[in-house]
Order: C-alpha cells, then structure tokens, then sequence
C-alpha cells in the first residue's frame, strides 16, 4: 500500500489563481480531511469527508472547496488563492468517521504552497 | 466545546535527560480518544500512540510512555534517556464520540541537544 499520497509537494501561485491539491489512499478508508498547519497554531481542520459523495466543513472552510466522488480521492480546491493561503497542507485518511469511533488518522507528506 | 492545550511550545534538554510533554484537553463528552503524532524536522506526521477516555492505564513502549489522568484533563508523553532523533514538534489531538473532527494542539517542539 502507498498509504495517503499527495500531490504537489510544492507549489507557488499567484493571487487570485486557482488550483487542486491531490490527495489519494489505497487502504479503503471511509474517512478523509483535510488540514492546514501554520507557524504557532498546530493543524487546523479544513474539510472532511466521511464517505464518497459526503462532505463537510471543518474549522477553516473559507476560500476552500472539496468534493469525494470516489472512496480514494478526496481533492481540496483553491478557489482564488489569497496569501493568507500560505500554509502546508496535509491530508489524512482514516478506515471509519473518527469521531465515532476514535479511529486513528494517517498522514499524507503535506504539500507547501506559497501564494504570492 | 472540545479543546487541547500544548503549553509548552519549545523544550531544549541534553541527550540522555528525561523529557515530558504536557497535554490537557476539555471536553463534555465520556467518551473520547487522545492521540499523539511526532512531526519530524522531514515534516510528515507520524501515528504514536491512541488510548480512548475508558482506558486510564499508562503506557510505555520502549522510551517512550504515556500518563493519561481523566481527574486532570490530562495525556502527558515522556521520552526516556531522550535521543538527538527524538527531536521534533510533538502534537496532541482529541476527538469525541459526538463528532467527526480532530483538534489538534499547537504542539511542543522538542530539541534535544548532543
């Protein structure tokens, strides 16, 4: 198993530019989300999926789409980059929704984006 | 509403000193589960430990250990004899049977010095 992949590791954009972060797991999990990690604030909840076809807002939604067409994929979309979007971004998946069932989440390598 | 606090944001020892990360958590919930992930200079996240809030034995896995204290709203980690590879920024996380969300703390960055 490759476990979660994620794709770029790095990316520069310009303000107002949008684009996809990728994010994919082999391992069959139900759940998948979306974190951003800034300097001082720990990881901050984006968005999460608990199922293909169900998503839902997290801590920090704004700016933010997502959508879980099939149960490996689960992409977050920039929708018009702001600096404030500098961040890293990781993507974690886990077999079952966690908080039912306090299912331990594993980590994809993060992607760095700089947004000019 | 759910919470974890990691007071601690920076710790320097020397090799071989014994270290502790404090966590503290708030939550309404009975049942809930503590994570900790260690995050090294590479940057990936990496799973270390899980105990659900029914479970208040400590546990030690090599050097490292883990005093979960329900009276205190508390899951402090201990690195033994700490390593200069222990160094890294540790995070502790709480999710609760009522949601699908994890909350991270800050995190504590660990340095441990040759």
């Amino acid at each position: 198993n490759a476990g979660v992949t994620q794709t770029p590791k790095f990316q520069v954009l310009k303000t107002g530019q949008s684009m996809t972060l990728q994010c994919a797991q082999d391992m069959n999990h139900e759940y998948m989300s979306w974190y951003r990690q800034d300097p001082g604030m720990g990881l901050r909840l984006i968005h999460y999926s608990v199922g293909a076809g169900i998503t839902d807002q997290g801590e920090v939604p704004n700016g933010y789409n997502v959508s879980r067409s099939t149960t490996e994929d689960f992409p977050l979309r920039l929708l018009s980059a702001a600096p404030s979007q500098t961040s890293v971004y990781f993507c974690a998946s886990s077999l079952r929704a966690g908080g039912q069932l306090g299912e331990t989440q594993y980590f994809g390598p993060g992607t760095r984006l700089l947004v000019l | 509403a759910q919470k974890v606090t990691q007071a601690q944001t920076e710790i320097s020892v020397v090799e071989k000193e014994d270290v502790t990360l404090d966590c503290v958590y708030e939550t309404r919930d009975t049942t809930y589960y503590l994570f900790w992930y260690k995050q090294p200079p590479s940057g990936e996240l990496v799973f270390l430990i899980r105990r659900n809030s029914f479970d208040e034995q400590n546990e030690i896995s090599g050097r490292y250990s883990w005093n979960f204290q329900k009276s205190t709203s508390s899951f402090n980690f201990t690195i033994t004899a700490s390593q200069v590879v222990d160094s890294a920024v540790y995070f502790c996380a709480l999710c609760t049977s009522g949601t699908y969300k994890y909350i991270f703390g800050t995190g504590t960055r660990l340095k441990v010095l040759a």
